[in-house]
Parts: structure tokens; sequence; C-alpha cells
């Protein structure tokens, strides 16, 4: 198994273009979600999917958009980047709280630079 | 919201020592709190999980406590070793039903030859 992988590792944009970032997990898992981490701030959630077709907003999502078209993928965009949006991004997936395997499972990052 | 208060500075520590870890959180008690280990430029890895019924949880030389009366959790590393340097993150559950995680900033372990 894979586990979670992200794509690309790393990329560099300029302020206003637009990019995917695209998470995959072969483990089967009903949640997935997408986190940014800064120096000194620690993972902050962006958006989160709770199922194949949903998405919701976590802590900082203003900037970013998402789709979870396949239960397998979930897909973060940036419509217009920013240089605040320079940052590492992590993906990550884990089955439903209720489960009671709460832990969640992450891929390597993508390490994005806007100028 | 939940605040959550892990040391910012790095624990430098001796081989063979105990390394401990703290994780204090402000407002409601999670229903379990969970420790992630870090390595430069990697994603977290989950190490262990405790719930609000647990006082103590380990996983070989990991060791957990839980404290709802102080809010505060305690990581402990034993005979740590040079492999254990990298940061370690505390997060906790978020209540919403959702699996929602709200993480620590992390706080650095250098383990001394």
């Amino acid at each position: 198994n894979a586990g979670v992988t992200q794509t690309p590792k790393f990329r560099v944009l300029k302020t206003g273009q637009s990019m995917t970032l695209l998470c995959a997990q072969d483990m089967n898992h009903e949640y997935m979600y997408w986190y940014r981490q800064d120096p000194g701030m620690g993972l902050r959630l962006i958006h989160y999917s709770v199922g194949e077709g949903t998405t919701a907003k976590g802590e900082v999502p203003d900037g970013y958009n998402v789709s979870r078209l396949k239960k397998q993928n979930f897909l973060l965009g940036l419509e217009s980047a920013a240089p605040s949006q320079t940052s590492v991004y992590f993906c990550a997936s884990s089955y439903p709280r209720t489960s009671g395997n709460n832990e969640q499972f992450f891929g390597p990052g993508t390490r994005l630079t806007v100028l | 919201s939940q605040k959550i208060e892990q040391n910012s500075e790095a624990l430098n520590i001796q081989e063979g020592k105990t390394a401990t870890l703290t994780c204090n959180y402000t407002n409601y008690s999670p229903a379990y709190l969970q420790w992630y280990r870090q390595d430069p430029g990697r994603g977290p890895v989950f190490l262990l999980l405790i719930r609000e019924n647990e006082k103590e949880k380990r996983k070989e030389r990991l060791k957990v406590t839980f404290d709802t009366t102080l809010k505060q959790s305690l990581f402990h590393i034993t005979a740590s070793q040079p492999a254990d340097s990298a940061t370690y993150l505390c997060a906790l559950d978020m209540y919403y039903g959702n699996n929602r995680l709200a993480f620590g900033k992390g706080n650095q372990v250098v383990v001394i030859p």
C-alpha cells in the first residue's frame, strides 16, 4: 500500500497563477483533510471531506477550493495564488470518528512558494 | 476555540534519559488526545491515542498520560535514542463528530549521543 500520496512535491507559482494539488489514498478511508503548516503556526485545517461528493470548510479556507469526486482523491485548488499562501501543504485521511480508529494518516507534503 | 500549548523551546536530552513533553489545553476536555511524530521534510506520523477515561497509555518506550482536571497530557520517551530526535505534535479531538483535530505547534526533541 502506498498510503497517502501527494502531487506535486514542490511548486513555485507567481502571484495570480492557479494550481491544483492532488491527494490520493489507497486505504479506503471515508475522511480526507487538507492542512497547511507554517513556521510557528502549527498545522491548520483548510478544508475536509467526510465522504465522496462532500466537502466542508476548516479553520483557514479562504483562497482555496476543494473537490472530492472520487473516494480515493481529494483535490485542493488555488484559483489566484498569493504570497500568503506560501506554505507546506499536507493531505491526510482517516476512518470516521465513530469507527474507534481515529488516527490520521498524512502524506509527504507539497512545498509551495508563491512569488 | 480550543487553545493548545506545547513548549516552543527544543528539548535537548542525553541519550538514555527520559524525555518528557507537555501539552496543555484550554476550554473543553477532548474525548481523546493524540500524539504524532514529525521528521524534517515529512508528514506527521501517528504514535499514540489516549481517551478521556484513560489515565495512561504505553507503546514500547513511549508513555502518554492524560489529566482532564489539569487539562494536560504528558508524553514520555524512556531510554531515549538519537533516532528519537524529531518534533512531536499533540492533537485534540474537536468534538465535531467528524474526526477533526486541533494540533499544537509541536515540541522539538534533540537526543544527544
